[in-house]
């Protein structure tokens, strides 16, 4: 089976940097992708790692680690606009295993 | 530009009748997927589809829920009867076979009561 852990809340300060931890346990592994969720809204994708280090997307970073199961997505300059929900998920047979998800509170 | 269209975007109904929600993918994907999402189990997949074909619902309560793609515009998810317990967002998403992107409808927000 396939299980991904991942804090269920997080809270910080507007320019701020915040870290969100995910660890994984999959039977088969491709990579690890990071999901944004605004309250109401849809999931909308924001990163994916297939390999061993740091991606960078503009404010947002996302890193892996494939040795230790276990990434972690990185948001700096914190804005109000980021606070949200973000999932971590893994690719399984073509389909996409999510974690339940960290609510990051961005206070002013 | 493209983006998942998902119909009702809400729906209110009775215990034991049935309810159907329609999604429309993005043009050219040829991956559906189906999620459920509420605040006790987060995001469930519920059935996914690659070329209109069904390849995994082991989400799905098989004796109420079912999912169909009639054509490729066209992705539906009935329940019937549809419980309390079915109270949630239902999510529709499509993507491209190989890619690990999936682009997500705003969903159906259901209260069955």
């Amino acid at each position: 089976g396939q299980s991904l852990e991942q804090p269920s809340e997080v809270t910080a300060v507007e320019g701020a940097i915040v870290q969100i931890n995910c660890t994984y346990q999959t039977s088969g592994f491709y990579g690890l992708s990071w999901y944004q969720q605004h309250d109401g809204g849809a999931p909308t994708f924001l990163s994916y790692n297939a390999l061993d280090g740091l991606e960078e997307t503009g404010r947002f970073s996302s890193f892996l680690s494939r040795s230790d199961s276990y990434g972690y997505l990185l948001l700096q300059e914190l804005q109000m606009k980021d606070s949200a929900s973000y999932f971590c998920a893994v690719p399984q047979g073509g389909k996409l295993i999510f974690g339940q998800g960290t609510e990051l509170s961005v206070k002013p | 530009d493209a983006r998942v269209t998902q119909t009702p975007r809400d729906k209110v109904t009775e215990m034991g009748q049935e309810v159907t929600m329609r999604c429309q993918p993005i043009l050219g994907h040829n991956t559906v997927f189906w999620y459920r999402q509420t605040m006790m189990q987060g995001l469930e997949l519920l059935a996914y589809f690659r070329n209109r074909a069904p390849l995994d619902d082991s989400g799905m309560p098989k004796d109420r829920f079912s999912a169909e793609m009639p054509d490729a515009t066209l992705a539906t998810l009935k329940i019937q009867p549809s419980e309390p317990r079915d109270s949630a967002v239902y999510f529709c998403a499509s993507g491209l076979d190989g890619s690990y992107e999936q682009y997500f409808g705003p969903g159906t927000r259901l209260t069955v009561t």
